[in-house]
């Protein structure tokens, strides 16, 4: 079954203690990305990868690290959380709009990780 | 530059009758633009999206949505509602010519009342 996966679903943890969601996706997508949700704001996106060791700042980078080592995986990186990191996240994936002849492409959006930064 | 907007935060409909969520949008660049559904405590997932072909475009679940250039607008609609489209919708811009980052409306959430 095609899919996007994230790991932890669910995290409470305190500030100053790194932590990293994982992501993967089993569709062979260069293009990934993270988002995080707030009440009233939509998604706003953290970080994006065009591919393999290309990743690039989206609207709301600041307090995130990202790296892409392999296609599949996608893990953000939180070094030093913060409470107003508390939020929910999701990772997304598409093929490479560059590559794929399709201008923009459909993402595929993971189920979400709800993160609580007390 | 792109940005988008959702006119209405909240939209409340009885069981049967028609659906109206709008989006008005602004971009430098020829917009490909997208609906999507996200059910309580799950993720997004695509209803339909618009990318230069037919300008009426059918998605999933009886919704369709019409792109009108001349109004930047791409409103999505149902002709019936069902108590399982009571959920929140998020309108979302991407351009060809500029960055690969998509911009999402502030959702609306849909009311369905039996």
């Amino acid at each position: 079954e095609a899919q996007v996966t994230q790991n932890p679903r669910y995290l409470i943890t305190v500030t100053g203690k790194k932590l990293t969601v994982t992501c993967s996706q089993n569709m062979n997508h260069e293009y990934m990305s993270w988002y995080r949700q707030d009440p009233g704001l939509g998604l706003r996106q953290i970080y994006y990868s065009m591919n393999v060791e290309v990743t690039d700042k989206g609207d709301v980078p600041e307090g995130y690290k990202v790296s892409r080592k392999e296609k599949r995986n996608f893990p953000l990186i939180l070094e030093s959380p913060s409470p107003n990191q508390t939020s929910l996240y999701f990772c997304a994936s598409s093929p490479n709009p560059l590559t794929s002849g399709s201008p923009q492409e459909t993402q595929y959006f993971g189920p979400g990780t709800r993160l609580l930064v007390l | 530059a792109q940005s988008v907007t959702q006119l209405d935060s909240h939209v409340s409909v009885s069981e049967g009758t028609p659906v109206l969520l709008r989006c008005n949008y602004s971009s430098s660049y020829s917009p490909s633009l997208f609906w999507y559904v996200q059910h309580p405590n799950k993720g997004l997932q695509l209803l339909l999206k618009y990318t230069s072909a037919a300008t009426l475009v059918k998605g999933i679940n009886g919704f369709e949505a019409e792109f009108k250039k001349s109004e930047t607008s791409f409103h999505l609609t149902k002709p019936s509602a069902h108590m399982s489209d009571a959920a929140e919708y998020f309108c979302v811009v991407t351009s060809s010519g500029g960055s690969y980052i998509p911009t999402f409306g502030r959702g609306t959430s849909l009311i369905v009342h039996p």
